[in-house]
């Protein structure tokens, strides 16, 4: 199986920060991955796929990139909206495999 | 606009079959080039994938759970389902069904979840 190793598990940030999260996988999956926001009680939201397309619909201040074993998240400027967590998600190979997960708190 | 809408009992008692379905809108289940999945989440857990369906109906599981796992199409209902056998209460999540693009995303949409208790 394909590890997913995110980090950090947990960030505190304030509105109008860059955030960036990275995810690791133990072996090479190219740039089949793909970034969710999750809130509390709602299903994932597909933000980011292959690694680095914009899902239709979500802000331009939510970006991809990365390619073999090290991915990353970038939010440029953090909005009320974004406290959530975040799941990275690969699918080059079965199981498919998720991160476990980073928490996005207000600061 | 594609809908997926979970149904099925919230509550299983330990050993005995766990079984969802999943209603699909605006798509058609058996064409294109898609699967379609099953997730689930512990409380406070993080997301665990279950296995997936292709249009064709090929399926994948999770070997952490193949031997108990069956996904199947229902055409005529345009909706898939989960099988889960011989349940105990690390069973116990919400359970997701979802949509995946072939050579493009897992996961484009999702149902809203439904919650299944395993207890006595």
């Amino acid at each position: 199986d394909v590890q997913m190793t995110q980090s950090p598990s947990t960030l505190s940030a304030s509105v109008g920060d860059r955030v960036t999260i990275t995810c690791r996988a133990s072996h090479s999956i190219s740039s089949w991955l793909a970034w969710y926001q999750q809130k509390p009680g709602k299903a994932p939201k597909l933000l980011i796929y292959k690694a680095s397309s914009l899902e239709s619909g979500v802000p331009s201040r939510f970006s991809g990139s990365g390619s073999g074993t090290e991915f990353t998240l970038t939010i440029s400027s953090l909005q009320p909206d974004d406290f959530a967590t975040y799941y990275c998600q690969q699918h080059s190979s079965y199981p498919l495999t998720f991160g476990g997960g980073t928490k996005v708190e207000i600061k | 606009q594609v809908q997926l809408q979970e149904s099925g009992p919230g509550l299983v008692e330990p050993s005995q079959t766990l079984s969802l379905t999943c209603s699909v809108s605006g798509a058609s289940i058996s064409s294109g080039s898609y699967f379609w999945s099953w997730i689930r989440q512990p409380a406070g857990k993080g997301l665990e994938w279950i296995g997936r369906i292709y249009t064709s109906g090929s399926t994948n599981y999770n070997p952490s759970l193949k031997s108990r796992v069956t996904i199947s199409l229902d055409t005529s209902e345009n909706q898939f389902s989960l099988r889960l056998t011989s349940v105990t209460a690390a069973d116990t999540a919400v359970y997701y069904c979802a949509r995946d693009t072939e050579y493009r995303s897992p996961g484009d949409y999702w149902g809203q979840g439904t919650l299944v208790t395993v207890s006595s």
